[in-house]
């Protein structure tokens, strides 16, 4: 079947500009999750959602970075005013229910670089 | 809080050798621990989970790994290396008393497999 999907695969933005990033889960499952990984900072968590609600966004880095999800389903994550430490690959997992022995599944990523 | 450690950055190995990737956990309670595999300009794939079963556990391609608490441990490995074994190895740890299963990730391991 289908896996989670992103888009676009690549963003080039400069330095103050807005950009959205698009993730569609596998359908059915109900949680989906933000990470980011960067070269000094590694892999890290953004964000949690369980269907529509984000009861953990304990790892969003700033108040410019805010997400949503629509339908249980596809959810955009946006960063305001991009910087340059904002630079990484934003990567979109799901998994059936969102509890800690659920395997999470990956999408390809969206790499970012703002100039 | 959760953690887990990677002890080694870059491992390099002969092909047909065996491999052996090391990692230790941090945790007040009986974790879910995970390898992930990502090959270069490929997203993250699930290579095994622990998750309070068997204490040996067998993944994709050959891979193992073992959960031992008293050493807090939980090393992959692989008997024999694989040209395509070379990437990023990820240990990963999710806290069992958390609602989100949100994952945290060691440094990465880059396995380097010789001719």
């Amino acid at each position: 079947g289908a896996g989670v999907s992103q888009s676009p695969s690549n963003k080039v933005t400069e330095k103050g500009k807005d950009v959205e990033l698009r993730c569609d889960p596998i359908s059915g499952h109900t949680a989906l999750y933000w990470y980011r990984q960067s070269l000094g900072q590694g892999l890290e968590f953004l964000i949690y959602f369980q269907g529509n609600s984000a009861p953990d966004k304990s790892g969003l880095p700033s108040d410019r970075f805010s997400a949503e999800r629509t339908g249980g389903s596809v959810s955009t994550l946006t960063i305001q005013r991009t910087q340059q430490e904002d630079s990484a690959v934003y990567l979109c997992a799901s998994s059936l229910f969102g509890i800690s022995t659920d395997t999470q599944y990956f999408g390809p990523g969206t790499r970012l670089t703002v100039l | 809080a959760q953690s887990v450690t990677q002890l080694d950055s870059h491992v390099s190995v002969s092909e047909g050798t065996p491999v052996l990737l090391r990692c230790n956990y941090s945790s007040s309670y009986s974790p879910s621990l995970f390898w992930y595999v990502q090959h270069p300009n490929k997203g993250l794939q699930l290579l095994l989970k622990y998750t309070s079963a068997a204490t040996l556990v067998k993944g994709i391609n050959g891979f193992e790994a073992e959960f031992k608490k008293s050493e807090t441990s939980f090393h992959l490995t692989k008997p024999s290396a694989h040209m395509s074994d070379a990437a990023e190895y990820f240990c990963v740890v999710s806290d069992p008393t958390s609602n989100t299963g949100k994952l945290i990730f060691g440094q990465g391991t880059t396995l380097q497999v010789k001719p």
